[in-house]
């Protein structure tokens, strides 16, 4: 089966930096999904890791440790519509749908 | 860019009602993927299809079914509906169904079942 956590909630200021943690156990890895959902809108791609090291797009970066099962997106010079859900998401072996945990809520200050 | 097309947007029923929702995948996509997130959870999957036969199947519920079409649009039936149907049901769509290909979610059908 499948185990994925994430912190809850995180509260940063604007313009800072902030890394949301997931950690996952699954009975195969095929890659680890970062998706942002504001509310009660869709979840948007963020990033996908299927290799151990650090990827970064624009503010966006993403950072995958396999061995650790371990995944964190960083997000840098926060902006006030950065204020959303964070979902971590892995899909099982061999199948293309996700398994969610149960996301961060970031709220950003000003 | 083409997005995935979700119909409607939302809906109102009464409980023992049925319920069909609506989904058309970005051109080209063969996959598409049904979830349901309640307030405050995370989404969970219910059910996929590729190339319009069923290629996984979550935790949807008996009264619920679902197809997809030759034209690739899929279609959730949901039957007997019961107050703790009412979420927000979105729809994915990616070219083929295998991990690791990016499902782009559509705006999702806000449901409440009164």
């Amino acid at each position: 089966g499948q185990n994925i956590d994430q912190p809850t909630e995180m509260t940063a200021t604007e313009g800072a930096i902030v890394q949301i943690n997931c950690t996952y156990q699954t009975s195969g890895f095929n890659g680890l999904f970062w998706y942002q959902q504001h509310a009660g809108e869709a979840p948007t791609f963020l990033s996908y890791n299927v290799l151990d090291g650090l990827e970064e797009k624009g503010r966006f970066s993403s950072f995958l440790s396999r061995s650790k099962g371990y995944s964190y997106l960083l997000l840098k010079e926060l902006q006030m519509k950065d204020s959303a859900s964070y979902l971590c998401a892995v899909p099982p072996s061999n199948t293309g749908k996700l398994i969610f945990g149960q996301g961060t809520t970031l709220q950003v200050k000003p | 860019a083409a997005g995935v097309i979700q119909s409607p947007r939302h809906l109102i029923k009464e409980k023992r009602e049925t319920a069909t929702l609506k989904c058309y995948p970005i051109p080209r996509h063969d996959t598409v993927y049904w979830y349901q997130q309640g307030p405050g959870q995370d989404p969970q999957f219910l059910i996929s299809f590729y190339e319009k036969m069923q290629s996984d199947k979550g935790s949807i519920p008996d009264r619920f079914s679902a197809q997809q079409f030759s034209d690739y649009h899929s279609e959730l039936n949901m039957s007997s509906l019961e107050l703790g149907d009412s979420a927000l049901y979105f729809c994915a769509s990616s070219f083929d169904a295998t991990s690791g290909n990016e499902q782009f979610f559509g705006p999702g059908t806000r449901l409440t079942v009164l």
